[in-house]
């Protein structure tokens, strides 16, 4: 069974702090690596991804991958009330049957006040 | 362009009723999958299929079932349907290549009264 683990939430920061969410994987196969943003009955929208050991920045999102400790992270740098949502955590091995197939978390609610 | 669309965006039906959900990929896309996601949880994989052939299959009764078209849209089709289908369905398209992200279109609601 593979394994998706956010943080439990809710995760509440004021605004123009850094919220950091958290990711951890049971499936040392796991080869890609996505964060996406839920809005409150909306679908979910992809934010970034990260398929190598270390950081990738985009704007003022920051994601992290270290796959020796199979954890993947999140940074929300200036936080916005915008950015208040839900962000699901998801992980995909790319082999055999599961090609292609995402595992996701129960997701991070978060929560940015003014 | 467009994004994945899906219809119908709502839809309510009854027990032992059957629906079929459709989804077009975005341009380009020949990949989709199709996701399950019940309150509070994060989606569940039901289906991929990529030139027609299912990919991968998640751990769905029998009475969930898909299809490709040649035109790379897809049905999803639930019989016998019971209280607990009751979620946001949604689909997923992403292009050629194993590393591609997947992109989701706005999901059909689905409730079963």
């Amino acid at each position: 069974q593979k394994e998706v683990e956010q943080n439990s939430g809710p995760l509440s920061v004021p605004e123009g702090a850094i919220a950091s969410l958290n990711c951890t994987y049971s499936d040392r196969g796991s080869q890609s690596f996505f964060w996406y943003r839920q809005y409150s009955g909306k679908s979910p929208e992809l934010i970034m991804f990260i398929y190598s050991n270390g950081d990738k920045e985009d704007g003022r999102f920051t994601a992290q991958l270290n796959k020796a400790s199979q954890y993947v992270s999140l940074l929300i740098r200036d936080s916005q009330p915008s950015d208040s949502a839900t962000y699901l955590c998801a992980v995909r091995t790319d082999r055999g049957s599961t090609l292609g197939r995402l595992y996701f978390g129960r997701g991070t609610q978060l929560t940015v006040w003014p | 362009d467009a994004g994945v669309t899906q219809s119908p965006t709502h839809l309510i039906k009854t027990r032992g009723q059957q629906v079929t959900l459709r989804c077009s990929p975005i341009s380009g896309h020949k990949s989709v999958s199709w996701y399950q996601q019940v309150l509070g949880q994060g989606p569940q994989f039901i289906f991929q299929y990529y030139e027609k052939e299912e990919r991968g299959r998640g751990n769905f009764p029998d009475r969930f079932s898909a299809r490709q078209f040649p035109n790379y849209s897809s049905e999803l089709n639930v019989n016998a349907l019971l209280l607990g289908d009751s979620a946001l369905y949604l689909c997923a398209s992403s292009s050629p290549g194993s590393n591609q992200p997947q992109h989701f279109g706005d999901g059909t609601r689905l409730s079963i009264l």
